[in-house]
């Protein structure tokens, strides 16, 4: 079946660090992958689209400066979090989405999530 | 604001017993329905998925339920065990077109299973 890759799992790091966060589909191209972050205990909040070859849509309120993501290929796409504070602190997750021929039945695969703890 | 509301948002069943979570959606653009499953510190895990043009899809001890109507849809547990405590959230989807937000999920907040011995 479909994997998607997350790296690092975990990250501590003092405040005002730069941290990249790898997401490879394994055994697809994905065009299309997503980043959410989410809080203890609560539902996963979108954050960005990552389209292969072209800026990520950055949903309301997530600041692009801040979350820098790349999608230079068919099957990676990082997330940086530039100048991290603690507040910064959560858990992010990635997905990735498998395109092809009738492939509205596609669905969603995620990655195994980044723990992400700024000191 | 798009959204989908769950609940319960917590659920103790006896093991063997039916665990029942409900969903309610307001877009009717909504066609993808897919429930995930998520142990703590993973990731999401797509366990089922249902479109509307079907009432019920059943897999294994997992069953969604979808009224399309009431434009609501829900999860069935048959006969739950302990490892199958988890959080389980629902979803929604557009799919098919190639605007923006397409193909993206739409969470509920989430509900948290416990089935005890």
């Amino acid at each position: 079946g479909a994997v998607v890759s997350q790296h690092p799992s975990r990250v501590i790091c003092k405040s005002g660090t730069s941290v990249k966060i790898e997401c490879r589909s394994l055994d697809f191209q994905a065009t299309t992958m997503f980043w959410y972050r989410q809080f203890p205990k609560k539902s996963l909040m979108l954050m960005a689209t990552s389209n292969e070859g072209s800026k990520a849509t950055y949903e309301q309120g997530v600041e692009k400066d801040k979350f820098l993501i790349n999608h230079a290929s068919l099957t990676l796409s990082t997330l940086t979090v530039t100048s991290a504070h603690p507040e910064d602190s959560s858990f992010y997750i990635c997905s990735a989405r498998r395109p092809g021929l009738g492939d509205s039945n596609q669905p969603q695969h995620f990655g195994d999530g980044t723990r992400l703890s700024i000191l | 604001q798009q959204q989908v509301k769950q609940s319960p948002q917590s659920l103790i069943v006896q093991k063997g017993g039916i665990s029942i979570i409900n969903c309610a959606y307001e877009n009717t653009a909504f066609d993808y329905f897919p429930w995930y499953q998520q142990f703590p510190g993973k990731g999401p895990a797509l366990l089922i998925a249902i479109r509307p043009d079907v009432s019920e899809k059943k897999e294994g001890r997992f069953t969604i339920s979808f009224n399309k109507s009431a434009k609501q849809f829900s999860l069935h547990i048959m006969d739950s065990q302990p490892g199958d405590s988890a959080t389980y959230f629902c979803a929604a989807s557009r799919t098919g077109y190639s605007g923006a937000g397409s193909y993206q999920l739409t969470f509920g907040k989430g509900t948290k299973l416990s089935v005890i011995p």
